[in-house]
């Protein structure tokens, strides 16, 4: 079954310093892929996502992320943390295939702390 | 516009008793996503619904959960004979389309706390 694995459940990075956040799959065929962010007591937000093309996406907030086939990873980064960056990020992929019924699979989870 | 919304925020319930949560989804929306969020297991699927197509139930955990959606829009999660272990954030989500192509938009998540 696929799965998502999210290497670090707390990230702890100072201000100003570089934000990265590490997801690998495990497919042989490599799933659509997003970067979700959840602040205290609210939903999830999209930052960014990567269907086909270009491997290096951008998302909101100053994020990215890159798609390494041979690595199966995503890893999500940023150049330089701000204090609002502080919250649960969390990898998810969906299966390509039109027997997909569009239904998300979640990392853990993430929680980035920033440090002033 | 109005993003998707959930209710009640927070419900403290007795084991035992019956709890109904509500989504309503944006408008024009048609895939309609429920998610369980517990400390230490993540974001769990549950259910899924497509406009008219029968549901993707293959995430619910037990018989005592239930889901239905009427008229294509607002959408009930249902959990019966409630326990502890039903204690969780139970997130509602939906989308245009396809998620590939139509990313899904959360609600704030319905609270669930059983005594």
């Amino acid at each position: 079954a696929q799965s998502v694995t999210q290497l670090g459940s707390h990230v702890s990075v100072s201000e100003g310093a570089l934000v990265l956040l590490r997801c690998n799959y495990s497919s042989s065929v490599p799933p659509y892929l997003f970067w979700y962010v959840q602040y205290p007591n609210q939903g999830l937000q999209l930052l960014l996502k990567y269907t086909t093309g270009a491997t290096l996406v951008k998302g909101i907030n100053g994020f990215e992320a890159e798609f390494k086939k041979s690595e199966t990873s995503f890893h999500l980064t940023k150049p330089s943390a701000h204090m609002s960056d502080a919250a649960e990020y969390f990898c998810a992929v969906t299966p390509k295939g039109s027997g997909n019924t569009g239904k998300l699979i979640f990392g853990q989870g993430t929680t980035l702390q920033v440090k002033p | 516009g109005a993003g998707v919304s959930q209710s009640p925020s927070n419900k403290v319930t007795e084991k035992g008793k019956d709890v109904e949560l509500r989504c309503d989804p944006i408008s024009g929306h048609t895939a309609l996503y429920w998610y369980r969020q517990s400390l230490g297991q993540g974001l769990e699927f549950l259910i899924y619904f497509q406009g008219n197509s029968a549901p993707d139930k293959s995430g619910l955990p037990s018989d005592r959960f239930s889901a239905e959606r009427t008229g294509g829009s607002v959408s009930t999660l249902t959990i019966q004979r409630t326990q502890q272990e039903d204690s969780a954030v139970y997130l509602c989500a939906s989308s245009m389309a396809q998620i590939y192509n139509s990313p899904l938009h959360f609600g704030n998540g319905t609270r669930l706390t059983v005594t």
